[in-house]
Formats: C-alpha cells, structure tokens, sequence
C-alpha cells in the first residue's frame, strides 16, 4: 500500500542547530506539503512544492528550508534552530490541487531547548 | 484569500447525542470544502469532502456535512456519538492555488 512517512518521530535538539525531518511518500504525488502544528493554530503551511525542483513559501516560512530532488521526498531543514520551532511538523501530499485531498504522515514532534 | 473559521474550539457531547461542529469560510471563488479528523499521536486523515457535486455530503463512520452556500457554512454533524469518535476534528477550504485549516475543534465523548 502506498504510505507518507516522517523521520524521525521524536527529535530533541539544541538551539542554534541544524536540524533536518525527512518526509516520504509512496504515492507518486506531484505536491507535497509541510506544516506545523500548534495549540490554537491549527496547521500552518510552511513550504509546499508542486514537483521536481518547485518550492515555494508558505505562511510560515522564516528559519525553515526544502528541496526536491525526486518525486518521494521533501525534506524540512531548520537553518539554526529556535525554540519558537518546538512543534509537531507534519508532511502531506496530494495528487493535485483544488479538489484533490492531501494524505498525512504521521508527524515528527521537535523539542529545541 | 480564503478562510476558515471553526466555532468552538472544546465541544463535549454524551455518548448517543448528537454531534454538530461547526465551520465557516470565506472564499472569493467557489471553494471545495473538507473535514478531517486526528486521533492522538496521528496524522491527520480525510473524513468527507464537498466538490460542488451533492450539497450534502456522507463521509466515513457515520459524519455527514451540509454545504450551505447562503451561511458560507460546512458543518459537520453525527447523529450519535460514540466513544471512538473523541478526536479532533479540523474543517479545511481549498482553490486551485491555496488550502486552509481551522484551528480545530476536540471532540469529548463522555460515557
């Protein structure tokens, strides 16, 4: 079956480092998403991309990269660390847009301290 | 852009009692509409989805929500309430270039 994973499930770190959660997919989506969530907000888009070397900004990008070499993966870098960032982090992905559903992993929780 | 807004961040209900969560949106073009539900320590998954087919649409263990262009309106409802439906429950509006979430509502099941 086709599946999205996240890696690691658990992370704690220090501030100021660098810090990289691996996304995954099985799916074959085109679009794939990162999100943060946090109590009172919801889930608030970070980066997304729409394929093969597309990124783009979310809401909130500030401290946060991506890149996509193929089409399983999105990996999320925290450039340095902040506590501000302590959150659980979640990866999607969709076939396409609009009408189209995103399915999740199951989410990495990151503790900087 | 668009918006979501979910009234009511806690809802607690009694087992067999109706649920009703409520959503609402604001889009500038005609929206396509979904609910999703997160058990603990999970990803979130989808419960149903509006497409501008059927105004009222039937989801996955028993929910059901009614599109109401008038109210701008996507709540989602149960008729009876069982214990394993105690999650949270986020309403989301998506266009072909953008995708939002509510805040979330935690649904609470007492015995």
């Amino acid at each position: 079956d086709a599946e999205i994973t996240q890696s690691p499930r658990h992370k704690i770190t220090e501030t100021g480092r660098q810090v990289t959660l691996a996304c995954h997919q099985t799916w074959n989506h085109n679009n794939m998403f990162w999100y943060r969530q946090d109590l009172g907000h919801g889930l608030r888009l970070i980066h997304y991309s729409y394929g093969v070397q597309d990124t783009n900004k979310g809401e909130v990008s500030d401290g946060y990269s991506v890149s996509r070499s193929n089409t399983e993966d999105l990996p999320l870098t925290l450039e340095s660390a902040a506590s501000s960032q302590t959150s659980v982090y979640f990866c999607a992905s969709s076939e396409s847009r609009g009408a189209f559903e995103q399915f999740f992993g199951p989410g990495t929780r990151l503790t900087v301290l | 852009a668009q918006s979501v807004t979910q009234l009511g961040s806690h809802v607690s209900v009694s087992e067999g009692a109706l649920v009703l969560l409520r959503c609402n949106y604001s889009s500038s073009v005609p929206p396509y509409l979904f609910w999703y539900v997160q058990y603990p320590n999970q990803g979130l998954q989808l419960l149903l989805k509006y497409t501008s087919a059927a105004t009222l649409v039937k989801g996955i263990n028993g929910f059901e929500a009614e599109f109401k262009k008038s109210e701008t309106s996507f709540h989602l409802t149960k008729p009876s309430a069982h214990m394993s439906d105690a999650a949270e429950y986020f309403c989301a509006v998506s266009t072909f270039n953008d995708m939002r979430f509510g805040a979330g509502t935690r649904l609470t099941v007492k015995p």
